[in-house]
């Protein structure tokens, strides 16, 4: 059974402070994609990444696709209450499914 | 583009009615998807479709049942509502797949009493 595990499950920090989330598993996959969940509504896809060690911003957004392709992390730089959110990742292995991990719900307080 | 659009938004219902979530899409995209969000956690995936004509069971299928006779549409059913099928579900949709991405709709929050 494949494990895919987010840490931390929370996180609670003051506007401007940098932060990183972690998403890991025993599988190797053939891509990855991050989502981030506002209240109230459904996920949002914020990028893919498909080779290892490659690494995609999103203006203060740093996504980073381990070299193996077993894990990724997503690193904020000097948060903004608008990020708060729950942030999903969701794996790929064969074939065209996406697995979905529990998230990490950050919380960006002003 | 209106994208995944799911309806209705809110319901409540008592144990043992049945119900279906609506979700159409308008992107012409091929796969279509059912999960399920419940508190603090995660998505799990219910059933998923393929393209018109095929569906398939997910993660957490028991008690649901869905159809795909349209590309757009990809309705699911629920029988005999249980307390345990209290959750926000989503509908989700994407082109080939995974690679590309899939986009959602904005959930129905489910209760069961």
């Amino acid at each position: 059974t494949q494990l895919l595990e987010q840490s931390p499950q929370f996180l609670s920090i003051q506007e401007g402070e940098n932060l990183t989330v972690y998403c890991n598993s025993s599988s190797v996959f053939s891509s990855l994609q991050w989502y981030r969940q506002e209240p109230g509504e459904g996920p949002v896809l914020l990028v893919t990444v498909v080779t290892g060690g490659e690494v995609k911003k999103l203006k203060r957004l740093t996504f980073q696709f381990g070299d193996a392709r077993k894990d990724s992390s997503l690193h904020i730089t000097a948060a903004q209450p608008g990020d708060t959110g729950l942030y999903l990742c969701a794996p790929q292995r064969g074939g065209n499914m996406l697995t979905f991990g529990g998230g990490t719900r950050l919380m960006v307080k002003p | 583009n209106a994208g995944v659009t799911q309806t209705p938004k809110f319901r409540i219902l008592k144990i043992g009615q049945s119900m279906t979530l609506q979700c159409t899409q308008d992107m012409n995209h091929n796969y279509m998807y059912w999960y399920r969000q419940d508190p603090g956690m995660g998505l799990k995936l219910i059933y998923y479709s393929v393209g018109a004509g095929i569906t398939d069971k997910g993660e957490v299928p028991n008690g649901y049942n869905v159809s795909r006779s349209t590309t757009e549409d990809f309705p699911l059913r629920l029988e005999l509502a249980a307390p345990s099928q209290t959750s926000v579900y989503f509908c989700a949709s994407s082109q080939l797949g995974g690679p590309m991405g899939y986009t959602f709709g904005s959930g129905t929050r489910l209760t069961v009493v």
